[in-house]
């Protein structure tokens, strides 16, 4: 297992395109995070998933996010009608209840967002 | 609420020791994680804490005291490849990450 991956690394789009990206997190993991990091901050919680159920959502995330884990292995965000403010770093994270103590949630790369 | 303060910027020197420190306010506390993060890519798991007291692993040790809602990151015998930012995240269901405070070391 590779670890928690990320694609595309790289998106750019014009403002009001739709744009999806994608997680694939580690295998036994059966907990999937998405949060959103902008320059000099860190990362903001945006939705969860234990297995295929999305168990919170963020206040931040407004009607155009939208978040699946169709089968309880990789998922998916999606943003409807891109905005400037939506330039960020989207990072995905898993972990596994139980082992969360010694090893924490464990990052991928991030897809790096740019509305122009 | 939640609310998570570290400061924004520190400077050192190699081969110092280094102390960072992290203020929180959460109910339903459930451990305290420090994570590094270099400039571009993703965050790595550094260290939790759910009880209190000094954990340490290697140069890196991370204390806890619960009842004053206070952490902090200790960094010994630093190396120029420690500059990056650290951040400090409070567990309930989720993480919430501080702002992360961003560490020069020079030479």
């Amino acid at each position: 297992d590779t670890g928690v991956s990320q694609d595309p690394r790289h998106k750019i789009t014009k403002r009001g395109q739709n744009v999806t990206f994608r997680c694939d997190p580690i295998s036994e993991h059966n907990r999937l995070y998405w949060y959103r990091q902008t320059l000099g901050q860190g990362p903001e919680f945006l939705t969860y998933f234990q297995n295929e159920a999305q168990l919170e959502k963020s206040r931040l995330l407004s009607d155009r996010f939208s978040a699946e884990r169709p089968k309880g292995s990789f998922s998916t965000l999606e943003i409807q009608r891109t905005e400037q403010g939506d330039s960020a770093m989207y990072l995905c994270a898993s972990s596994l209840v139980g082992q969360i103590m010694n090893y924490g949630y464990t990052f991928g790369s991030g897809t790096r967002l740019t509305v122009v | 609420g939640q609310n998570i303060d570290q400061p924004t910027e520190m400077t050192a020197t190699e081969g110092a020791i280094v102390q960072i420190n992290c203020t929180y306010q959460t109910s339903g506390f459930n451990g305290l994680f420090w994570y590094q993060q270099h400039a571009g890519e993703a965050p790595t798991f550094l260290s939790y804490n759910v009880l209190d007291g000094l954990e340490e692993k290697g140069r890196f040790s991370s204390f806890l005291s619960r009842s004053k809602g206070y952490s902090y990151l200790l960094l010994k015998e630093l190396q120029m490849k420690d500059s990056a930012s650290y951040l400090c995240a409070d567990r309930t269901n989720k993480l919430i990450f501080g702002t992360g405070t961003l560490l020069a070391v020079q030479p």
